[in-house]
């Protein structure tokens, strides 16, 4: 079982702040990084599929980074909306299939 | 609508008993999958199934069961041997199964309650 880690777990913000948190995954044998959305009582969405070194993505408010040699990948949510309150899982691809981290929850707060 | 349907939502069984969960996908996605999620941990691989007819265990396969007998259809089979069954429980599907670019479409779940 591959480690994926996110950090923080959860976290807090007030409506129009800017934030980001951090998923860790394998430095090696690296195919692809995968950002969802979860939304309470709705299914995972996907927000990005990251796959070359110093890849930047971005969707509205929210952008993601990619370092594959050091094995990490930040999402950043710029002016935060309460529709941003969802958990944000990272996933990393091997093998045909993905690995989860335990996903960083986000609460904004009007 | 192109998407995912697990049925049902909740479902309670006895313990000892089996019980089986729905996934139908009408995408026409090639690979479909199994994830289990407990309280503080991330979603962990169960099953896969890269086409038809074909599947592989996960990370956590020990009391589960699945088929694949058509494209559209991954049933997850919870038996009696699994020792922690009450979790909830999420299907997903991916075009292929080496594409990369998009990432994965899922259901949305079914809690399991075992009693």
């Amino acid at each position: 079982i591959l480690n994926v880690e996110q950090s923080p777990q959860s976290l807090h913000v007030q409506e129009g702040d800017s934030t980001n948190f951090t998923c860790s995954f394998p430095s090696s044998n690296f195919y692809a990084l995968h950002w969802y959305r979860w939304e309470t009582a709705k299914s995972p969405e996907a927000l990005f599929v990251m796959t070359l070194n110093g890849d930047e993505k971005k969707k509205g408010r929210i952008s993601a980074t990619l370092n594959t040699k050091e094995g990490y990948s930040y999402l950043y949510i710029k002016g935060s909306q309460p529709e941003d309150s969802a958990t944000y899982l990272c996933a990393f691809r091997h093998d045909y299939k993905l690995s989860f981290g335990a996903g960083t929850t986000v609460t904004v707060r009007a | 609508d192109g998407g995912i349907t697990q049925s049902p939502k909740y479902l309670f069984r006895k313990e000892g008993q089996n019980v089986t969960l729905s996934c139908e996908q009408n995408l026409n996605h090639d690979a479909m999958y199994w994830y289990r999620q407990d309280p503080g941990q991330g979603l962990r691989l169960i099953y896969y199934s890269q086409i038809v007819n074909d599947f592989q265990k996960g990370d956590i396969a020990e009391g589960y069961s699945v088929s694949r007998e058509k494209k559209e259809s991954f049933p997850l089979t919870v038996t009696s041997a699994q020792k922690n069954p009450t979790a909830f429980y999420l299907c997903a599907s991916s075009s292929s199964p080496g594409q990369i670019i998009y990432g994965y479409t899922f259901g949305s779940g079914t809690r399991l309650t075992v009693v």
